[in-house]
């Protein structure tokens, strides 16, 4: 399958401050990344569509300017947790998604683990 | 609009013994149907897909899967379990019609416990 890296693996911050994530296709260009949350115990809760180039469709009840999402390259998209809260506390996981035609199949990377203090 | 139902949010099973994890779906049309493998802390990985050709599918680390049409069900097996299938599992599909952004709607997930 296809690797997909993202940095940080782990990451610990103040309430109010910003963090990036980055999400990186290694092997192939993927024109559509996705974001998703997961809790703990709990399945996969996607947050948005990053599409190469356009602005990222975030989910109903997402807030797009808390979680900035940019999707600058066909190898990289950046989630952003603005003035990041206790509650922003999550594993946070990319995907990516080979260009269409495509059976839907999404490579996940490893998660950042978001601890806000 | 599509959803899929994992029966059982934990599965508990001897090393060497079978593996069953059930997965059904509800679509309009036939969808892209996918088993997922969650290790903890880490990522998913895929384990296999139907992608309507043949009908089971073998996937990595001895699993297969079945897509039954008329139950709209598409069960995970193992013949003998390992203590390393220990994991969290998700079952989730995708729209065939659609291109591009294509989404994936997860299970719930099911736990599997290996005992020694």
């Amino acid at each position: 399958g296809a690797v997909v890296s993202q940095h940080p693996s782990r990451v610990i911050c103040k309430s109010g401050t910003s963090v990036k994530i980055e999400c990186r296709s290694l092997d192939f260009q993927a024109t559509t990344m996705f974001w998703y949350r997961q809790f703990p115990k709990q399945s996969l809760m996607l947050m948005a569509t990053s599409n190469e180039g356009s602005k990222a469709t975030y989910e109903q009840g997402v807030e797009k300017d808390k979680f900035l999402i940019n999707h600058a390259s066909l190898t990289l998209s950046t989630l952003t947790v603005t003035s990041a809260h206790p509650e922003d506390s999550s594993f946070y996981i990319c995907s990516t998604q080979a260009a269409p035609p495509t059976d839907g199949t999404q490579y996940f990377g490893p998660g950042t683990r978001l601890t806000v203090l | 609009a599509q959803s899929v139902t994992q029966l059982g949010s934990h599965v508990s099973v001897s090393e060497g013994a079978l593996v069953l994890l059930r997965c059904n779906y509800s679509s309009s049309v036939p969808p892209y149907l996918f088993w997922y493998v969650q290790y903890p802390n880490q990522g998913l990985q895929l384990l296999l897909k139907y992608t309507s050709a043949a009908t089971l599918v073998k996937g990595i680390n001895g699993f297969e899967a079945e897509f039954k049409k008329s139950e709209t069900s598409f069960h995970l097996t193992k013949p003998s379990a390992h203590m390393s299938d220990a994991a969290e599992y998700f079952c989730a599909v995708s729209d065939p019609l659609k291109a591009a952004g294509n989404k994936l709607t997860f299970g719930g997930g099911t736990r599997v416990l290996v005992k020694p």
